[in-house]
Protein backbone atom coordinates (compact mmCIF):
# COMPACT_ATOMS: atom_id res chain seq x y z
CA UNK A 1 0.00 0.00 0.00
CA UNK A 2 1.20 3.60 -0.74
CA UNK A 3 0.52 4.78 2.32
CA UNK A 4 -2.04 8.38 3.04
CA UNK A 5 -1.90 10.03 0.27
CA UNK A 6 -2.46 14.08 0.84
CA UNK A 7 -2.32 16.46 -1.88
CA UNK A 8 -1.17 19.49 -2.85
CA UNK A 9 2.14 18.62 -0.82
CA UNK A 10 2.55 22.83 -1.05
CA UNK A 11 0.03 25.31 -1.13
CA UNK A 12 0.75 29.28 -1.23
CA UNK A 13 -2.36 31.78 -1.67
CA UNK A 14 -3.75 34.74 -1.03
CA UNK A 15 -5.89 36.20 1.91
CA UNK A 16 -9.64 35.36 0.83
CA UNK A 17 -8.70 32.87 -1.71
CA UNK A 18 -10.33 29.40 -0.77
CA UNK A 19 -8.20 26.15 -0.09
CA UNK A 20 -8.82 22.73 -0.92
CA UNK A 21 -6.59 19.86 0.93
CA UNK A 22 -6.75 15.99 0.03
CA UNK A 23 -6.50 12.79 1.51
CA UNK A 24 -6.86 9.08 0.40
CA UNK A 25 -6.21 6.86 3.39
CA UNK A 26 -5.22 3.61 3.57
CA UNK A 27 -7.84 1.17 2.06
CA UNK A 28 -9.53 -0.69 4.66
CA UNK A 29 -8.82 2.28 7.28
CA UNK A 30 -12.28 2.72 8.63
CA UNK A 31 -11.03 6.26 10.66
CA UNK A 32 -9.54 9.24 8.99
CA UNK A 33 -8.33 12.10 11.03
CA UNK A 34 -7.04 15.86 10.31
CA UNK A 35 -4.54 17.56 12.15
CA UNK A 36 -3.23 20.96 12.09
CA UNK A 37 0.62 21.43 13.32
CA UNK A 38 2.18 24.57 14.30
CA UNK A 39 5.13 25.64 16.15
CA UNK A 40 2.62 27.97 18.48
CA UNK A 41 -0.11 25.34 19.11
CA UNK A 42 1.62 21.94 18.32
CA UNK A 43 -0.52 19.16 16.90
CA UNK A 44 -3.92 19.81 16.99
CA UNK A 45 -6.95 17.40 15.85
CA UNK A 46 -9.10 19.42 13.61
CA UNK A 47 -11.56 16.60 12.66
CA UNK A 48 -12.57 12.98 12.87
CA UNK A 49 -14.58 10.68 10.65
CA UNK A 50 -15.31 6.65 11.21
CA UNK A 51 -16.84 4.84 8.44
CA UNK A 52 -17.03 8.08 6.28
CA UNK A 53 -18.72 10.12 9.15
CA UNK A 54 -17.77 12.97 11.30
CA UNK A 55 -18.09 12.04 14.62
CA UNK A 56 -16.28 14.75 16.24
CA UNK A 57 -15.48 18.08 14.58
CA UNK A 58 -14.98 19.77 17.62
CA UNK A 59 -11.54 21.00 16.75
CA UNK A 60 -12.34 22.77 13.73
CA UNK A 61 -11.79 26.53 14.70
CA UNK A 62 -14.08 28.31 12.77
CA UNK A 63 -17.13 28.14 9.86
CA UNK A 64 -14.36 28.81 7.87
CA UNK A 65 -13.57 25.18 8.27
CA UNK A 66 -15.16 22.23 6.36
CA UNK A 67 -14.43 18.65 5.84
CA UNK A 68 -15.73 15.99 3.86
CA UNK A 69 -15.96 12.15 3.15
CA UNK A 70 -18.22 11.54 0.39
CA UNK A 71 -16.33 7.77 0.09
CA UNK A 72 -13.97 5.48 2.12
CA UNK A 73 -11.12 6.63 0.04
CA UNK A 74 -11.34 10.25 -0.17
CA UNK A 75 -11.97 13.18 2.25
CA UNK A 76 -11.19 16.78 1.57
CA UNK A 77 -10.10 19.79 3.97
CA UNK A 78 -11.64 23.12 2.95
CA UNK A 79 -10.93 26.50 3.86
CA UNK A 80 -12.94 29.62 2.45
CA UNK A 81 -11.71 32.33 3.34
CA UNK A 82 -8.32 31.66 3.76
CA UNK A 83 -6.57 33.86 6.36
CA UNK A 84 -2.79 34.53 7.20
CA UNK A 85 -3.09 32.62 10.61
CA UNK A 86 -4.69 29.54 8.62
CA UNK A 87 -0.71 29.19 8.01
CA UNK A 88 0.60 25.53 9.34
CA UNK A 89 1.46 21.85 8.08
CA UNK A 90 -1.96 20.16 8.01
CA UNK A 91 -1.71 16.16 8.25
CA UNK A 92 -4.03 13.58 7.21
CA UNK A 93 -4.10 10.24 9.04
CA UNK A 94 -5.82 6.79 9.32
CA UNK A 95 -6.50 3.93 11.01
CA UNK A 96 -8.56 0.84 11.19
CA UNK A 97 -10.74 1.84 13.68
CA UNK A 98 -10.25 4.75 16.46
CA UNK A 99 -7.80 5.12 18.65
CA UNK A 100 -7.76 1.72 19.60
CA UNK A 101 -5.05 1.17 16.42
CA UNK A 102 -1.63 3.18 15.93
CA UNK A 103 -2.37 6.52 12.76
CA UNK A 104 -0.85 6.48 9.81
CA UNK A 105 0.17 10.12 8.91
CA UNK A 106 0.44 11.15 5.43
CA UNK A 107 3.29 13.50 4.41
CA UNK A 108 1.35 16.76 5.59
CA UNK A 109 0.13 19.60 3.06
CA UNK A 110 2.39 22.68 4.01
CA UNK A 111 -0.07 25.86 3.79
CA UNK A 112 0.50 29.61 3.52
CA UNK A 113 -1.34 32.13 3.30
CA UNK A 114 -0.32 35.95 2.74
CA UNK B 1 -3.44 21.64 28.29
CA UNK B 2 -2.72 18.80 26.34
CA UNK B 3 -3.37 15.94 27.88
CA UNK B 4 0.08 14.10 27.03
CA UNK B 5 3.46 16.22 27.67
CA UNK B 6 7.10 15.28 26.91
CA UNK B 7 10.00 15.75 28.96
CA UNK B 8 12.47 16.87 28.49
CA UNK B 9 11.72 19.48 25.26
CA UNK B 10 15.09 19.33 24.11
CA UNK B 11 17.48 16.29 24.08
CA UNK B 12 21.05 15.95 22.94
CA UNK B 13 23.32 13.00 23.41
CA UNK B 14 26.07 11.18 21.34
CA UNK B 15 25.57 8.47 19.37
CA UNK B 16 25.86 5.23 21.35
CA UNK B 17 24.05 6.76 24.23
CA UNK B 18 21.02 5.78 25.06
CA UNK B 19 17.86 8.31 25.22
CA UNK B 20 15.11 8.41 27.57
CA UNK B 21 11.89 10.68 26.83
CA UNK B 22 8.89 10.82 29.26
CA UNK B 23 5.40 11.43 29.51
CA UNK B 24 2.89 12.72 31.89
CA UNK B 25 -0.85 12.56 31.15
CA UNK B 26 -4.12 13.87 33.34
CA UNK B 27 -6.57 11.01 33.04
CA UNK B 28 -7.00 7.51 32.18
CA UNK B 29 -6.55 6.19 29.04
CA UNK B 30 -6.85 3.00 26.85
CA UNK B 31 -3.24 2.69 25.56
CA UNK B 32 -0.49 5.19 25.21
CA UNK B 33 1.17 5.78 21.74
CA UNK B 34 5.00 6.81 20.71
CA UNK B 35 5.14 8.63 17.62
CA UNK B 36 8.39 9.83 15.28
CA UNK B 37 8.53 13.29 13.38
CA UNK B 38 11.58 14.17 11.37
CA UNK B 39 11.66 17.43 10.22
CA UNK B 40 9.67 18.51 7.61
CA UNK B 41 7.58 14.86 7.64
CA UNK B 42 4.61 13.45 8.95
CA UNK B 43 4.39 11.18 12.30
CA UNK B 44 5.48 7.76 12.12
CA UNK B 45 4.20 5.38 14.67
CA UNK B 46 6.45 4.11 16.68
CA UNK B 47 4.65 1.80 19.23
CA UNK B 48 1.38 1.44 21.15
CA UNK B 49 0.87 0.17 24.82
CA UNK B 50 -2.13 -0.83 26.55
CA UNK B 51 -3.45 0.41 29.84
CA UNK B 52 -3.27 -3.19 31.22
CA UNK B 53 0.62 -3.34 29.73
CA UNK B 54 3.57 -2.17 31.71
CA UNK B 55 6.33 -2.51 28.95
CA UNK B 56 6.84 -3.14 25.54
CA UNK B 57 9.57 -3.73 23.66
CA UNK B 58 10.61 -3.01 19.52
CA UNK B 59 13.82 -3.30 18.40
CA UNK B 60 16.10 -0.49 19.56
CA UNK B 61 12.80 1.08 21.66
CA UNK B 62 11.51 0.32 24.84
CA UNK B 63 8.47 1.51 26.35
CA UNK B 64 7.20 1.38 29.76
CA UNK B 65 3.25 2.50 31.19
CA UNK B 66 2.48 3.28 35.22
CA UNK B 67 -1.21 3.94 34.91
CA UNK B 68 -0.68 4.87 38.45
CA UNK B 69 2.01 7.50 38.21
CA UNK B 70 0.00 8.04 34.35
CA UNK B 71 3.45 8.45 32.85
CA UNK B 72 5.26 6.56 30.22
CA UNK B 73 9.08 6.47 29.43
CA UNK B 74 10.45 6.09 26.01
CA UNK B 75 14.06 4.37 25.58
CA UNK B 76 16.10 4.27 22.30
CA UNK B 77 19.14 2.59 23.25
CA UNK B 78 22.08 2.53 21.15
CA UNK B 79 21.08 5.75 19.68
CA UNK B 80 22.18 6.70 15.91
CA UNK B 81 22.25 10.03 13.89
CA UNK B 82 19.15 8.93 11.90
CA UNK B 83 17.42 8.90 15.14
CA UNK B 84 17.38 12.73 15.32
CA UNK B 85 13.58 13.46 15.40
CA UNK B 86 11.17 14.79 17.59
CA UNK B 87 8.96 12.07 19.40
CA UNK B 88 5.48 12.80 20.66
CA UNK B 89 3.60 10.76 23.05
CA UNK B 90 -0.25 10.32 22.22
CA UNK B 91 -2.76 9.15 24.69
CA UNK B 92 -5.93 7.29 23.70
CA UNK B 93 -9.25 8.07 26.04
CA UNK B 94 -11.42 4.83 27.26
CA UNK B 95 -14.70 6.08 26.29
CA UNK B 96 -14.72 6.70 22.27
CA UNK B 97 -17.52 9.13 22.70
CA UNK B 98 -14.94 11.69 24.36
CA UNK B 99 -14.67 14.93 22.58
CA UNK B 100 -11.26 14.55 21.81
CA UNK B 101 -9.59 11.75 20.36
CA UNK B 102 -6.12 11.08 20.52
CA UNK B 103 -3.97 13.59 21.81
CA UNK B 104 -0.67 14.61 21.08
CA UNK B 105 1.76 16.13 23.33
CA UNK B 106 4.06 18.66 22.36
CA UNK B 107 7.16 16.71 21.96
CA UNK B 108 10.48 16.05 22.53
CA UNK B 109 13.43 16.99 19.97
CA UNK B 110 16.44 14.49 19.99
CA UNK B 111 19.73 15.51 18.57
CA UNK B 112 21.63 12.35 18.06
CA UNK B 113 25.02 13.63 17.50
CA UNK B 114 27.75 12.04 15.52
Amino acid sequence: DAGVIQSPRHEVTEMGQEVTLRCKPISGHNSLFWYRQTMMRGLELLIYFNNNVPIDDSGMPEDRFSAKMPNASFSTLKIQPSEPRDSAVYFCASSLAGTAYEQYFGPGTRLTVT
Amino acid sequence: SQQGEEDPQALSIQEGENATMNCSYKTSINNLQWYRQNSGRGLVHLILIRSNEREKHSGRLRVTLDTSKKSSSLLITASRAADTASYFCATGPISSGSARQLTFGSGTQLTVLP
